[in-house]
């Protein structure tokens, strides 16, 4: 069980705007940043979005992010194929004095 | 180019120790922390500790304080996982990754190490 709850699975077709949510606490998303990985079939995560709302040098303006109290979302619009992976949202909690990551989400493109 | 290179995969029987590497280059490897990362066979991420290699503060998740150890070698830019007694249920990749404390902003990626530990 993660500390963040993400929705197992989502989908969408070529064009689309898909969006991730992922749930957290006051310890956590509540009171710190949150940052997502994607994460391509048989390759090492990568940093996609970080606090919160910002893109890495190279990350298509496709991607964004936002929070809202304990809750953030990851929004992809114009889905494409290659978009297909597993999401993760990360955040460092306060009571664990550590990080956390949600449990991904599995992106699939219809 | 700032890279991190892990050491190759394992094989591995339980009760066997075992320690798996890290290495940093391209950037000051002091100056940042080091995160590790586990994800077991057809699993999710899990946040396993980060050290700072300037001065080897380190911190752990509580699932896996007392499991693992987490060491680095600042004069070889080089970073440590290490188990004193291997068991199956730590077969996994395990990822290493630069780290930034306070927050899991981890922007450069080993490409992993896999171990198996089986009979």
């Amino acid at each position: 069980q993660s500390v963040l709850t993400q929705p197992p699975s989502a989908s969408g077709t070529p064009g689309q705007r898909v969006t991730i949510s992922c749930s957290g606490s006051s310890s956590n998303i509540g009171s710190n940043t949150v940052n997502w990985y994607q994460q391509l079939p048989g390759t090492a995560p990568k940093l996609l979005i970080y606090s919160n709302n910002q893109r890495p040098s190279g990350v298509p303006d496709r991607f964004s992010g936002s929070k809202s109290g304990t809750s953030a979302s990851l929004a992809i619009s114009g889905l494409q194929s290659e978009d297909e992976a597993d999401y993760y949202c990360a955040a460092w909690d306060d009571s664990l004095k550590g990080g956390v990551f949600g449990g991904g989400t599995k992106l699939t493109v219809l | 180019e700032v890279q991190l290179v892990q050491s190759g995969a394992e094989v591995k029987k339980p009760g066997e120790s075992l320690k798996i590497s890290c290495k940093g280059s391209g950037y000051s490897f002091t100056s940042y922390w080091i995160g590790w990362v586990r994800q077991m066979p057809g699993k999710g991420l899990e946040w396993m500790g980060i050290i700072y290699p300037g001065d080897s503060d380190t911190r752990y998740s509580p699932s896996f304080q007392g499991q693992v150890t987490i060491s680095a070698d600042k004069s070889i830019s080089t970073a440590y996982l290490q188990w004193s007694s291997l068991k199956a249920s730590d077969t996994a990749m395990y990822y290493c990754a630069r780290h930034e404390v306070g927050m899991v902003y981890m922007d450069v990626w080993g490409k992993g190490t896999t171990v198996t530990v089986s009979s």
